[in-house]
């Protein structure tokens, strides 16, 4: 499996970022597809997470302004985050949670495919 | 809620490297780890506390004991230079959290 990040690389401020990540394969179920951003120099955040299904979980510091969805038919899963500002400014990744295990099915919410992420910039 | 590494970890070549990575839910949940080579996207070392991807030498290897999870990298190799971060799923706000990275080098 490989994916592949897609969208504007420039985004003024108080306007919205929209990302599409493409699955290689017709795989999307039965997985939970995750966006991460990595701001220049610093480390991991994680912004959410989409079921194949459609059901989203969002990190409570960017819920009031994140949308995340699924489309199978394209294979494709998207981010759209709002009100964006400098500190919004990062390389943002797409990435596949890890099977669950077990026989209760327990997601313990780790990434075992990344894209190569795409830097986007909001400035004026 | 956070989960706390040691900013930087030196070692010579085919020595071991060990990073910490503390928290109080690592007691609880399963920790992972990636290693982030400079430019490149984050790689899948250590899921589960201890399991390993395919690919990935078996000499990377994670434990965790108490409220510490530990990745150890034996006969480190100068291709193992990178960032490593470990990470965890929180039920206090029922959501992903990283630590905030080790820088390791390799002398």
């Amino acid at each position: 499996v490989q994916l592949l990040e897609s969208g504007p690389r420039l985004v003024k401020p108080s306007e919205s970022l929209s990302l599409t990540c493409t699955v290689s394969t017709d795989a999307m179920s039965p997985y939970y597809w995750a966006w991460i951003r990595q701001p220049p120099g610093k480390g991991l955040e994680s912004i959410g997470y989409v079921y194949y299904t459609g059901n989203t979980y969002y990190n409570p510091s960017f819920a009031r302004r994140v949308t995340m969805s699924v489309d199978r038919s394209q294979n494709q899963f998207s981010l759209i985050l709002n009100s964006v500002t400098a500190a919004d400014t990062a390389t943002y990744y797409c990435a596949r949670v890890g099977d669950c295990s077990g026989a209760s099915c327990t997601w313990t919410f780790y990434m075992d495919v990344w894209g190569k992420g795409t830097t986007v910039t909001v400035s004026s | 809620h956070g989960l706390t590494q040691p900013p930087s970890v030196s070692v010579a070549p085919g020595q071991t490297a060990t990073i910490s990575c503390g928290g109080d839910s690592v007691a609880t949940e399963s920790v992972h780890w990636y290693q982030q080579r400079p430019g490149q996207a984050p790689v899948l070392v250590v899921f589960d506390d201890r399991d390993r991807p395919s690919g990935i030498p078996d000499r990377f290897y994670g434990a965790s004991s108490g409220n510490t999870a530990t990745l150890t990298i034996t006969r480190v190799e100068a291709g193992d230079e990178a960032d490593y971060y470990c990470q965890l799923w929180d039920r206090n706000i029922d959501h992903v959290v990283f630590g905030g990275g080790t820088k390791l080098t390799v002398l």
